[in-house]
């Protein structure tokens, strides 16, 4: 069976551009959840969407925004981007909402901001 | 204010001994511990857990040791293999939460 997918691997962005990161859940796993991993620090948790409803944000500015679609895909997008924006971005599915499921994490998008 | 830490950034062992990871936390709310493995180019992987009306969990080789008055875990692995050699990170949450509090991991490695 598939894991998480994302999309890009990596990518290369210069200050102020757009940035889109897919991720593609588990087959049947209908909630999605974006973490944020600077070098050298632990995940940090952006949002997590159930549903297509978003269920929780974590403290991150305004240019993050994210969406999950009908087939319980979901796109992380960043605003405005700053160099403190290079990090490893992960997304995690998992089979219901609350943190009792095991989330299931995909290999990252590896984001670096010029 | 890093409400979950690993105040070891690594450990070295000898294959066969065991390995222990240490984790803090400060948050009263965080009532469910997990650990994740992570390999280079992988994205974390889930190991074993424990809530907080237990003090141990035990799977195989890995034992999950909670003490709630310290607000302290330890992961135990028994004995410990090469395979094992990876960034380990603690995270906890509220057990009726929605999102991980990760601690900021602590590379491990198991030398033959």
């Amino acid at each position: 069976d598939a894991g998480v997918t994302q999309s890009p691997t990596h990518l290369i962005k210069t200050r102020g551009q757009h940035v889109t990161l897919r991720c593609s859940p588990i087959s049947g796993h209908k909630s999605v959840s974006w973490y944020q991993q600077v070098l050298g620090q632990g995940p940090q948790f952006i949002f997590q969407y159930y549903e297509k409803e978003e269920r929780g944000r974590g403290n991150f500015p305004d240019r993050f925004s994210a969406r999950q679609f009908p087939n319980y895909s979901s796109e992380l997008n960043v605003n405005a981007l700053l160099l403190g924006d290079s990090a490893l971005y992960l997304c995690a599915s998992s089979p219901g909402g609350g943190i009792i499921y095991e989330q299931y994490f995909g290999p990252g998008t590896r984001l670096t901001v010029t | 204010d890093q409400q979950v830490k690993q105040n070891s950034p690594s450990l070295s062992v000898q294959e066969g001994r065991i390995s222990i990871l240490n984790c803090d936390y400060t948050n009263s709310m965080f009532d469910y511990f997990l650990w994740y493995k992570k390999y280079p180019a992988e994205g974390p992987t889930f190991l074993i857990s424990i809530s907080s009306i237990k003090d141990k969990n035990e799977d195989g080789r890995f034992t999950v040791f909670l003490n709630k008055s310290a607000k302290h875990l330890s992961l135990h692995i028994v004995p410990s293999q090469p395979g094992d050699s990876a960034v380990y990170f603690c995270a906890a949450s509220p057990y009726a939460g929605n999102m991980l509090t990760f601690g900021g991991g602590t590379r491990l490695m198991v030398k033959p």
